[in-house]
């Protein structure tokens, strides 16, 4: 079955340390990855993607992701963490197979940024 | 201003009394789609559609309707809710869905549903 795994309900870092939010998938054919944050009481708000091209992918807010496809990973990271940036974060996949039109999201990862 | 609106925010209703949640993007997007997320699951896809006239089932499509009459709305519709459909559905639209020129999605404020 295809998934997507994010293997840490909370992480907890220190404010202007690095950040990482782990995500690991399982699908066939060659995925297309996204990562979204969410605020309390508001939708997901896209953060960035990987389609294809570079393994090192840059977003919005500061934010920056690794595809490595030989630990299928896909791990959320910022080199320095604000308070700013606690919120609820999301990895998604759509699968490339013909046909597939699905996305597959994680359980979540809730960040805590301490100041 | 760009935007994907749900309504009802927040409804409490009870158990076999159709309800629908109405979505609407004013992006002229192509795909939309329908989730609920739950704690400790995330956010699980019940419904898509590629376009006006073409949907197609999540992963967990069972109890719940749709449909896409006109590009900018895709109602969702519970015809006889029961209490584990009680949680937080969001709609999601973007501009396309085919893999060169795929787009993130756009998601609503969300709707909390309580089915008693």
């Amino acid at each position: 079955a295809q998934s997507v795994a994010q293997p840490e309900d909370q992480v907890n870092v220190a404010e202007g340390n690095p950040l990482t939010v782990k995500c690991t998938y399982s699908v066939s054919g060659n995925p297309y990855l996204f990562w979204y944050v969410q605020y309390p009481n508001r939708g997901l708000q896209f953060l960035l993607k990987y389609i294809t091209g570079d393994n090192l992918v840059k977003g919005s807010y500061g934010f920056e992701a690794e595809f490595n496809k030989s630990q299928t990973s896909f791990h959320l990271k910022k080199p320095s963490a604000l308070v700013s940036d606690s919120a609820l974060y999301f990895c998604a996949v759509r699968p490339s197979t013909s046909g597939t039109y699905k996305y597959i999201f994680g359980t979540g990862t809730r960040l805590k940024v301490l100041a | 201003e760009a935007q994907v609106t749900q309504n009802p925010r927040y409804l409490i209703t009870v158990t076999g009394k159709k309800l629908t949640v109405t979505c609407s993007q004013n992006m002229n997007h192509e795909y939309m789609s329908w989730y609920r997320q739950d704690p400790g699951l995330g956010l699980r896809q019940i419904y898509y559609s590629m376009n006006v006239e073409v949907t197609d089932k999540g992963d967990v499509p069972e109890g719940y309707k749709v449909s896409r009459k006109e590009k900018r709305n895709f109602p969702l519709i519970l015809e006889s809710p029961s209490p584990n459909q009680t949680s937080l559905y969001f709609c999601a639209s973007s501009l396309s869905w085919d893999r060169v020129t795929l787009q993130p999605q756009h998601f609503g404020d969300g709707t909390r549903l309580s089915i008693l």
